[in-house]
């Protein structure tokens, strides 16, 4: 059963500094891996969908990789804003495109 | 550009009761799933569905059923209310990349029910 884990859970950074969030997964077999930001209250927004053969993907300021050999996956945000604080959530797409999420980081930036 | 849209966005259940949480989506995307959020256990998978008229069980399916009539609808029923449902329940649909075996999931803004 394919599990995945991110850390850290909560993370409080002042504006413009660069961070890295990290989610890790049991099982390599996986078509691909998704971000998610998710504001209080809301749905989930997809942020970067990284397929199985790539090993980033950029969107403005983010960047999502991907390292299929070791479980791992890293989303890079770069000159953080008080508008980037939210959770954000990786989810790792198996067979029968099934959906497995991590629990998120909460993310703070304070202006 | 509707998306996936749920209703109602809030509901207060007496256990016991019935309800169906309404999912539409207007991309025609044939893989739609429900998924319930609960605090500390992250997005579970309730039950899902790779087209009309074929529905499986996910991780947590119990107390819950579905059908698929039509590739828009995808409505999640509960069959008697009870506490341990109260949750944020989350319907998404997903696109498939046709012979890449890559799937790019879209959600609604959820359902927030609360069951006493």
């Amino acid at each position: 059963k394919q599990e995945v884990t991110q850390i850290p859970a909560a993370l409080s950074v002042p504006e413009g500094e660069n961070l890295v969030l990290n989610c890790s997964f049991t099982d390599s077999a996986i078509y691909n891996l998704q971000w998610f930001r998710q504001d209080p209250g809301k749905g989930l927004t997809s942020l970067l969908l990284i397929q199985s053969s790539q090993r980033e993907q950029t969107s403005g300021r983010l960047n999502a990789s991907l390292d299929k050999s070791s479980g791992r996956s890293t989303l890079y945000i770069a000159a953080s804003q008080p508008g980037d604080s939210a959770t954000y959530l990786c989810a790792a797409v198996g067979s029968a495109r099934q959906l497995t999420f991590g629990s998120g980081t909460q993310l703070t930036v304070l202006p | 550009n509707a998306g996936v849209t749920q209703t109602p966005k809030f509901q207060v259940l007496k256990t016991g009761q019935s309800m169906t949480l309404q999912c539409a989506q207007d991309m025609n995307h044939e893989y739609m799933s429900w998924y319930r959020q609960d605090p500390g256990m992250g997005l579970r998978l309730i039950h899902y569905s790779v087209g009309a008229g074929i529905t499986d069980q996910g991780e947590v399916p119990n107390g819950y059923n579905v059908s698929r009539s039509t590739t828009e609808d995808f409505p999640l029923r509960l069959l008697s209310a009870a506490p341990s449902q109260t949750s944020v329940y989350f319907c998404a649909s997903s696109y498939y990349y046709p012979g890449q075996g890559n799937t790019e999931a879209f959600f609604g803004q959820g359902t927030r029910l609360t069951v006493v």
